[in-house]
């Protein structure tokens, strides 16, 4: 079973570019969302979706956008990358219900120069 | 605001211990409250989740107790094994919709 899938695990960028982490889940999860991660901290919900067409913010969506056009996908949109946004990036899945855990892919690894 | 908190922040103890990791959260209206194991550049897996109405869940030799009252859980490892090393996470959902609100995590090794 493929679970969560994030790509790239690694990526490297220059100060204003752009890029989009991808993420897809094959169990048919309504819920997906992402997630950053810094040292020393929690994760951070960025934005989240309930359904295909509906996606919220989350605590710290400012120079991220999303998109949900389908059920198994859940792109992630970087603006223009700033030093600030390097961290590791996680992409999660979960069904409705309180007793549904989350499934997290691998995390992509985001470094900002 | 909800806030989750984890203490210690590390913890080293000798293997076959018996362990307690705590986690504290500020507000009792959960939906529920899940742990997590994070192992090195690796991403997150769940190990147990305790809903609202329940006190307690157990796998193996992990068990989870939750006290809404007291705003507290607390992930017990029975017999610990060096491969439990790892960094421990625990999570609140506030409500159906939303997602997790974590706390900052217990890193814990088992030496051999």
């Amino acid at each position: 079973n493929a679970g969560v899938t994030q790509t790239p695990k690694f990526q490297v960028l220059k100060t204003g570019q752009s890029m989009t982490l991808q993420c897809a889940q094959d169990m048919n999860h309504e819920y997906m969302s992402w997630y950053r991660q810094d040292p020393g901290m929690g994760l951070r919900l960025i934005h989240y979706s309930v359904g295909a067409g509906i996606t919220d913010q989350g605590e710290v969506p400012n120079g991220y956008n999303v998109s949900r056009s389908t059920t198994e996908d859940f792109p992630l949109r970087l603006l223009s990358a700033a030093p600030s946004q390097t961290s590791v990036y996680f992409c999660a899945s979960r069904s409705p219900g309180s007793n549904q855990p989350q499934h997290f892919g691998d995390g992509t690894r985001l470094s900002i120069l | 605001k909800q806030e989750v908190t984890q203490i210690p922040a590390a913890l080293s103890v000798p293997e076959g211990e018996n362990l307690v990791l705590n986690c504290s959260f500020t507000d009792s209206a959960i939906y529920n409250l899940q742990w997590f194991r994070q192992d090195p550049g690796k991403g997150l897996t769940s190990l147990l989740l305790i809903q609202s109405s329940q006190r307690e869940q157990t796998s193996g030799r992990l068990n989870a107790s939750l006290d809404k009252s007291s705003g507290r859980s607390t992930l017990y490892i029975a017999a610990s094994q060096p491969g439990d090393s790892a960094t421990y996470l625990c999570a609140v959902m506030p409500d159906s919709n939303y997602q997790l609100i974590w706390g900052a995590g217990t890193k814990l090794i088992i030496k051999p």
